[in-house]
């Protein structure tokens, strides 16, 4: 079935270092791409998504790109911090049709920063 | 607002046995989610709810129940627990399709 998958499973970053968390995904019929943040014995937190005719966007110290043409997506932090030590999913989502409302996850990247 | 509640935080079960596990919204969203999410794994999704009364079958759903008779409640409930259905389960809700606000999960263990 349609799945969505990280590159690398564990990143180690120093603090105020850029990070950049990696995502494939397969169903080309996904309308929107999510990044979530999963603190250790908490449930995941929204942190940013973007739509599927767009292929750049940017919150607060974090940037999403998209590229569709090799079905791939990345988060990237900005002056990593230890707050940001946590695990980041991808998901996709539809927009439409019998999968409306359903989000399908990735397996997850640890990232942990160094002091 | 207290956003996600779940309830209990942590249930140790016997093979056979059968329990619910609570959640509570108080956001007044339409959507409702529940997920089990396995060690080192991401999330997969066992059932829905676009608003109360309609529920719908997500990836897992063998060996869960639930119902929505309310906008707040979306208890989910196990029948003839098993093994495999240790794991943490975490409830959510939205009210955009992609924005989902995720309880803090309840953890099962299954023996």
């Amino acid at each position: 079935g349609e799945s969505v998958g990280l590159h690398l499973p564990t990143l180690s970053v120093q603090e105020g270092d850029n990070s950049i968390i990696n995502c494939a995904y397969s169903n080309s019929a996904s309308d929107y791409f999510i990044w979530y943040k999963q603190e250790s014995g908490k449930g995941p937190q929204f942190i940013i998504d973007i739509r599927s005719n767009m292929d750049k966007r940017q919150g607060q110290r974090v940037t999403v790109l998209l590229n569709k043409t090799v079905k791939h997506l990345s988060l990237q932090i900005a002056a990593t911090q230890p707050g940001d030590s946590a695990v980041y999913f991808c998901a996709e989502a539809a927009a439409g049709g019998t999968s409306y409302g359903k989000l399908t996850f990735g397996q997850g990247t640890i990232l942990t920063v160094h002091p | 607002n207290a956003g996600v509640t779940q309830t209990p935080k942590f249930r140790i079960l016997k093979i056979g046995q059968s329990m619910t596990l609570q959640c509570t919204q108080d956001m007044n969203h339409n959507y409702m989610y529940w997920y089990r999410q396995d060690p080192g794994m991401g999330l997969k999704l066992i059932y829905y709810s676009v608003g109360a009364g309609i529920t719908d079958k997500g990836e897992v759903p063998n060996g869960y129940n639930v119902s929505r008779s309310t906008t707040e409640d979306f208890p989910l409930r196990l029948e003839l627990a098993a093994p495999s259905q240790t794991s943490v389960y975490f409830c959510a809700s939205s009210s955009l399709l992609r924005e989902q606000y995720f309880g803090p999960g309840t953890r099962l263990t299954v023996t």
